[in-house]
């Protein structure tokens, strides 16, 4: 079966702009959940969707925000970039519980100038 | 807040050589998970350990869930160049997974 699918790949933004990262789930996976993925930080947790609605939030600013549309799919959108939002941004499905494992994209790297 | 240690930061093998990771909570786990990432590349699920004590194994990998529930750790028996990643333990609170910071794994042949 298809792999989780992150869209673009790579994209270079202006601090200041606004960007949208896209996430297409494994078929059946209800959720999704977004990574900030830098060399000095790890993996940090951004938000999960469940069934279109945020389950879980992690310590990220307002700027950061997501939606999950009812094909599972989900998006999520930074806005009024900073030098620091660059990063790989990773998302990850699983099922309901995630006690199968997640599947992780293979990201989108931001690069913010 | 929720928060997953892991040890050590890096670590730098002679291939042939043994390696372990540890994961480290202060609270109990539901259950952990762990993850491999190669370079450049993403994480990739490895296995999951739910029950206390629980000890699993994948090839030269072995994987321990403590008997308290609040630790466990990796054991690769024998590295080989292709083990080289970031190894990451994921724990689980409930219903959300807390990912710790990862083991970066150097193997030199």
């Amino acid at each position: 079966k298809a792999g989780v699918t992150q869209t673009p790949r790579y994209l270079i933004k202006t601090r200041g702009q606004q960007v949208t990262l896209s996430c297409s789930p494994i078929s059946g996976h209800r959720s999704v959940s977004w990574y900030q993925q830098t060399p000095g930080q790890g993996l940090q947790f951004l938000f999960e969707y469940f069934s279109e609605t945020q389950r879980n939030k992690g310590n990220f600013p307002g700027r950061f925000s997501g939606r999950q549309f009812s094909n599972s799919r989900s998006e999520m959108n930074v806005s009024t970039l900073e030098l620091g939002d660059s990063a790989l941004y990773l998302c990850a499905s699983t099922t309901s519980s995630g006690n199968y494992g997640y599947t992780f994209g293979s990201g989108t790297r931001l690069t913010v100038v | 807040g929720q928060q997953v240690m892991q040890i050590p930061q890096y670590q730098h093998v002679q291939e042939g050589e043994d390696f372990t990771t540890y994961c480290n909570s202060s609270t109990t786990l539901s259950n952990i998970q762990w993850y491999k990432q190669r370079p450049g590349g993403h994480p990739v699920f490895l296995i999951q350990l739910v029950k206390s004590g629980e000890v699993k194994k994948q090839k030269r990998l072995t994987f321990q869930f403590g008997e308290a529930k609040k630790n466990s750790s990796l054991h690769i028996t024998a590295t080989q160049t292709t083990d080289v990643g970031t190894y990451f333990c994921a724990g689980s609170y409930g219903q959300n997974f807390v990912f710790g910071p990862g083991t970066r794994l150097s193997v030199l042949p």
